[in-house]
């Protein structure tokens, strides 16, 4: 119930390509769903978060779309650059838990080439 | 921008010996989270600490784990006799208050090797 599927789990993009990472969850209490990019030998760092109130939330070249009835949410990544190469990884997080902690997907290892 | 430290970045220690992370969360966040990463996996969650306390834990923390706010700036992590499996990335996060509008910070992590 508390999982996060991600997928897919490594991701090749051409350089201004567009990358696209899903994730799928269950649990319907979650309310707030982040998105975070990891360089090697850092901490994650969020990106992009949005609600379920919203369908859509963009921030320059990143989109988040999300579609409550099928519990899923995927980030898009316009106009791929070399330095969007990293680790991203989708989270959830509800109310109804007492710690309100995140629960992070799997990852997606992007590689966006020259 | 404020940050959240981690201290030390990287700690190898013997099996069975005593390690004890740090973190300076940023100063007026009142959540303070750990959360570990084995090497080319996703991050899970260990414990969460508000108010001088454990709000929840998860099943990797168990008795050998621990955490304290010793003195009201740093936050702690201690793993009283370690395992080869805790081998791992530990990152410190920490919040500002509950509510959609208050994000997590992390700090860049504590790379423990235990051989």
């Amino acid at each position: 119930q508390q999982q996060v599927k991600q997928s897919p789990q490594s991701l090749i993009v051409q350089k201004g390509g567009i990358s696209i990472i899903n994730c799928a969850y269950e649990n319907t209490a979650f309310d707030y769903f982040p998105w975070y990019q990891q360089f090697p030998g850092k901490g994650p760092a969020l990106l992009i978060a949005i609600r379920p109130d919203v369908s859509e939330k963009k921030e320059g070249r990143f989109t988040i779309s999300f579609n409550k009835s099928a519990k899923q949410f995927s980030l898009h990544i316009m106009d791929s650059q070399p330095g969007d190469s990293a680790t991203y990884f989708c989270a959830a997080r509800g109310e109804d838990n007492a710690g309100n902690m995140l629960t992070f997907g799997g990852g997606t290892r992007l590689m966006v080439k020259p | 921008e404020p940050e959240v430290t981690q201290t030390p970045s990287h700690q190898v220690t013997q099996m069975g010996q005593e390690v004890i992370l740090r973190c300076v969360p940023i100063s007026n966040h009142l959540y303070f989270y750990w959360y570990r990463q084995i090497l080319g996996q996703k991050v899970e969650f260990l414990v969460s600490f508000y108010n001088n306390e454990i709000s929840e834990k998860s099943e990797i923390f168990d008795d050998q784990f621990s955490v304290e706010r010793p003195d009201g700036s740093n936050f702690t992590l201690k793993i009283r006799s370690t395992k080869l499996e805790d081998s791992a990335m530990y990152f410190c996060a920490s919040r500002k208050d509950r509510g959609l509008n208050y994000g997590y910070t992390f700090g860049s992590g504590t790379r423990l090797t235990v051989v």
